[in-house]
């Protein structure tokens, strides 16, 4: 059992540019949860995902952010012409119900 | 909307001392989670608490839940330097859960 897996570890973005997280879950769960950390902060919750659905966004920033849980491959979290405050560790969990399992998160910096 | 508080936000304890982390929150749920985070890396669950009196203990830490009070605890005992790190507890709203604010605990001789 692999855990929840993402890619990539560490990001660097200029302004403007597309940044794409992905987050495999751990084999068998069929739920996702993205959370974004910033420095010296606790997670804030973003938006929570099953196969093909988008089951609450309330988290999600109105513009330039958007997600997928397709029926194959990995979860993905798109941001659009990022900006500096963009910067911040993107953590994604699975969980089957109950107990979320946390990936190692993705460090994204802006420049 | 849910607020999820812990004090204290920073806590420097002598190794061998007792302490007790306190998380509040605001709303009405019957399952909270508290989570482990060293510095750079990701999240490791410590307990679930899953009823109103629910304890649970693990090594030097012990967790508590009650939830007529919207209340849980994490006690250390004893404490040793390889429990500094920074606490989470954060509480279930059916779909997503809320964090508390953290508690940075560094342990020194």
């Amino acid at each position: 059992n692999a855990g929840v897996m993402q890619n990539p570890r560490h990001l660097v973005r200029r302004r403007g540019q597309e940044a794409r997280l992905r987050c495999s879950p751990v084999k068998g769960h069929s739920h996702v949860y993205w959370y974004r950390q910033l420095p010296e902060e606790g997670l804030k919750f973003m938006v929570y995902l099953q196969k093909e659905n988008i089951i609450d966004e309330s988290g999600m920033p109105k513009e330039r952010f958007s997600a997928e849980f397709p029926k194959e491959g990995p979860s993905i979290l798109r941001i659009q012409q990022v900006v500096r405050g963009d910067s911040a560790a993107y953590f994604c969990a699975s969980s089957p119900l109950g107990v979320r399992i946390f990936g190692p998160g993705t460090r994204l910096t802006v420049l | 909307e849910l607020k999820v508080e812990q004090n204290p936000l920073f806590l420097s304890m002598q190794e061998g001392k007792n302490y007790t982390i306190y998380c509040n929150y605001s709303t009405t749920s019957d399952r909270l989670y508290w989570y482990r985070q060293d510095p750079g890396k990701s999240l490791e669950s410590l307990f679930v608490l899953l009823s109103n009196g629910a304890v649970k203990q693990e090594g030097r830490l012990m967790a508590s839940l009650d939830t007529k009070a919207r209340l849980s605890t994490l006690h250390i005992t004893a404490a040793v330097h390889d429990l500094s790190a920074t606490y989470f507890c954060a509480v279930d709203l059916s779909d997503k859960l809320i964090f508390g604010t953290g508690t940075r605990l560094q342990v020194f001789p």
